[in-house]
């Protein structure tokens, strides 16, 4: 069975701080594809990052790091000296190999993210 | 701004009205997908189109009837619907459905709300 699992449900921080989201997946495909989405108040899920099975290199893009690891199933999300625009709700999502001729998502619950001045 | 375009942004309907949502994408993308988020929740899937074909209906009531007329439209008819189907629903887009590495790429998003 796919699932994604995004254990905290809301996380409340001070401006400046760092901050680590939780994403721990369960999959028996040996070819995978995980992501990382925000979704602001406006609605729209921005998509950030895609990472295969296949590398487990960190990834850094400005304040934001990802952190995969294959042994714990996770794929973890950190940012560094929030702001409060990073606030939003942000999903892990597990893409499977396609079923049906066509790709499927499945998403963690979420973590909305709040960021306080 | 979204690549992926959707009107309206809002609607209110009653129970025995027929309206239709609309979804626009420019970016050559050949697959195109409908989601239900309700609130504090994830996106649902709810219709893939993939090369303008139907291929995953996820045993949505009828009273929902997706379209996609041309590879960069895809439309949603509503029908009678009920007051549990007010949610915001989505729709995306992605390079070629039958690949599992291709992100998604959302609209904002139609705020139904059902009378």
């Amino acid at each position: 069975a796919q699932k994604v699992t995004q254990a905290q449900t809301e996380i409340s921080v001070v401006e400046k701080e760092d901050v680590t989201l939780d994403c721990v997946y369960e999959t028996r495909d040996t070819t995978y594809y995980l992501f990382w989405y925000k979704q602001p108040p406006s609605g729209e899920l921005v998509f950030l990052i895609r990472r295969n099975s296949f590398d487990e290199q960190n990834e850094i893009s400005g304040r934001y790091s990802w952190n995969f690891q294959k042994s714990t199933s996770s794929f973890n999300f950190t940012i560094t000296a929030s702001q409060v625009v990073d606030s939003a709700v942000y999903f892990c999502a597990l893409s499977r190999r396609p079923i049906q001729g066509a790709q499927k998502l499945v998403f963690g619950q979420g973590t909305r993210l709040t960021i306080n001045p | 701004d979204t690549e992926v375009t959707q009107t309206p942004k809002h609607l209110v309907m009653g129970m025995t009205n027929k309206k239709s949502l609309k979804c626009e994408q420019h970016m050559g993308h050949r697959a195109m997908y409908w989601y239900k988020q309700k609130a504090k929740k994830p996106p649902e899937l709810m219709f893939v189109y993939s090369y303008e074909k139907l291929s995953i209906n996820e045993s949505v009531p009828s009273r929902f009837s997706p379209e996609c007329p041309n590879s960069s439209l895809l439309n949603l008819h509503l029908h009678a619907l009920q007051p549990e189907d007010s949610a915001l629903y989505l729709c995306a887009s992605s390079q070629d459905g039958r690949a599992s590495n291709q992100p998604q790429h959302f609209g904002d998003g139609t705020r139904l709300s059902i009378l």
